[in-house]
């Protein structure tokens, strides 16, 4: 069966600071992958997604960027934290060629000071 | 373009009770729609999908959605709320023909169950 990580769990980060988070799902191949911010009191926002290594797709401009070295594994980064990147971030995978379900992660709870 | 409408930001109901969280979507095409639950500091888990099919759809836990095409509607209800149920329900649209599976989420309404 399919199964998606997220690490760490919780970030506590200064401004200014770097980030990295990580996400890797394992019993699939080729998988879609996205990240989504979740801020606050609202809805999910879709940051990046990706259709295969090396693919990144950007949604909305950000102090953020993504990358896919791999086929199953999704990095979240950012060279200096603001404050606004505060927020619940969350990985998900899918099935190429259509319209499918995607699965999501536990998510990285991330709180710059 | 794609939207979707959540039209309660907060439902509260009594256990034992019918929940009925409304969502209205718009859509350029033959709509994909989705409702998703999150627990407290969790990940989202998928509910239910309606996918061009049987237009009242079952989910887990209970959970059923009708498809309304002239109403641009995917409510979700259930006949009798536990306290378990108490999360956030976010209802999803995804546009068939989109060429990838992005999807557009609503902003989200939190059941609260009263005991």
């Amino acid at each position: 069966s399919q199964t998606i990580h997220q690490w760490p769990a919780t970030l506590v980060q200064p401004v200014g600071s770097p980030l990295s988070l990580e996400c890797t799902v394992e019993g699939t191949s080729n998988p879609n992958l996205y990240w989504y911010r979740q801020a606050a009191g609202r809805g999910l926002q879709l940051l990046f997604y990706s259709v295969g290594i090396g693919q990144i797709s950007s949604e909305v401009p950000q102090n953020l960027s993504a990358s896919r070295p791999q086929d199953r594994q999704f990095i979240l980064s950012s060279k200096k934290l603001l404050l606004s990147d505060s927020g619940f971030y969350l990985c998900a995978w899918s099935v190429g060629g259509g319209i499918e379900t995607q699965y999501f992660g536990p998510g990285t709870r991330l709180l710059v000071l | 373009a794609q939207s979707v409408t959540q039209l309660d930001s907060h439902v509260s109901v009594s256990e034992g009770t019918p929940v009925l969280l409304r969502c209205n979507y718009s859509s350029s095409y033959s709509p994909s729609l989705f409702w998703y639950v999150q627990h407290p500091n969790k990940g989202l888990q998928l509910l239910l999908k309606y996918t061009s099919a049987a237009t009242l759809v079952k989910g887990i836990n209970g959970f059923e959605a009708e498809f309304k095409k002239s109403e641009t509607s995917f409510h979700l209800t259930k006949p009798s709320a536990h306290m378990s149920d108490a999360a956030e329900y976010f209802c999803v649209v995804s546009d068939l023909g989109f060429g990838n599976e992005k999807l557009t989420f609503g902003t989200g309404t939190r059941l609260t169950i009263i005991p």
